[in-house]
């Protein structure tokens, strides 16, 4: 599966929006984009994903770009809650075998 | 609660020592995953079973490792003769693909932490 790029950390104050990069410019045609997210002493837990149009649901929407080699994980309104490590995988013909990296750390300020 | 779960949650062994881990996944889930987690870093794949088959191991997975799901529902897995760079979180993921469409997400246990004195 092809590389990610994050960030290694952002901040944001609380209520405001959050937006995550991650660069792929190594995506093939049929790599689907998974995003996780970790909160402290915790597993692993999904966040969204998708392969070419853009994708929303309860938890965050997911902006890919036209060529696919970045997307943008949005946090409508950041809560203390959401401070997590994010992370952002590429999943091809290997499902359930993600490559993780090492995230972006957010930081929320109340 | 009906998610993964994982036992023990906590578990600090002496080097050498041998030490079994087990996952329960979320019932119907026909796919179990082991990843393995060292501090500050991403998980990181292990192995992971079809039901009860073993369908791929990680290079990561040593000969001193070894994971079994024997009726395709709950897993362990043992590292033999533990050694101090085993020191990790060991999580475990599930899966369904069967049936209903897949939506490519893994559910997850909040792990093992493994301490190898």
């Amino acid at each position: 599966d092809a590389k990610t790029t994050q960030p290694n950390s952002m901040e944001s104050n609380e209520e405001e929006p959050v937006h995550l990069p991650c660069n792929h410019s190594t995506i093939s045609g049929t790599d689907y984009i998974h995003w996780y997210r970790q909160l402290p002493s915790q597993g692993p837990e999904y966040v969204i994903h998708g392969l070419t149009s853009n994708v929303n649901n309860r938890m965050a929407s997911l902006a890919i770009a036209e060529d696919r080699k970045s997307s943008t994980l949005i946090l409508h309104r950041a809560t203390l809650r959401d401070a997590a490590v994010y992370y952002c995988i590429l999943e091809g013909d290997s499902w359930g075998k993600l490559q993780f990296g090492a995230g972006t750390q957010v930081v929320v300020t109340p | 609660d009906t998610g993964v779960s994982q036992d023990p949650r906590h578990k600090i062994t002496k080097r050498g020592q041998n030490v079994t881990f087990r996952c329960d996944p979320i019932s119907e889930h026909n796919r179990l995953y082991w990843y393995r987690q060292t501090l500050g870093q991403g998980p990181e794949f292990l192995t992971y079973f079809q039901n009860e088959a073993q369908l791929e191991k990680s290079r990561l997975l040593s000969d001193r490792f070894s994971a079994e799901r024997p009726k395709g529902s709950f897993s362990t897995l043992e590292i033999q003769r533990t050694e101090q760079g085993d020191s990790a979180m060991y999580l475990c993921a599930s899966e369904k693909t069967a049936g209903a469409p897949n939506t490519g997400e893994l559910f997850f246990g909040e792990g093992s932490r493994l301490t190898v004195l």
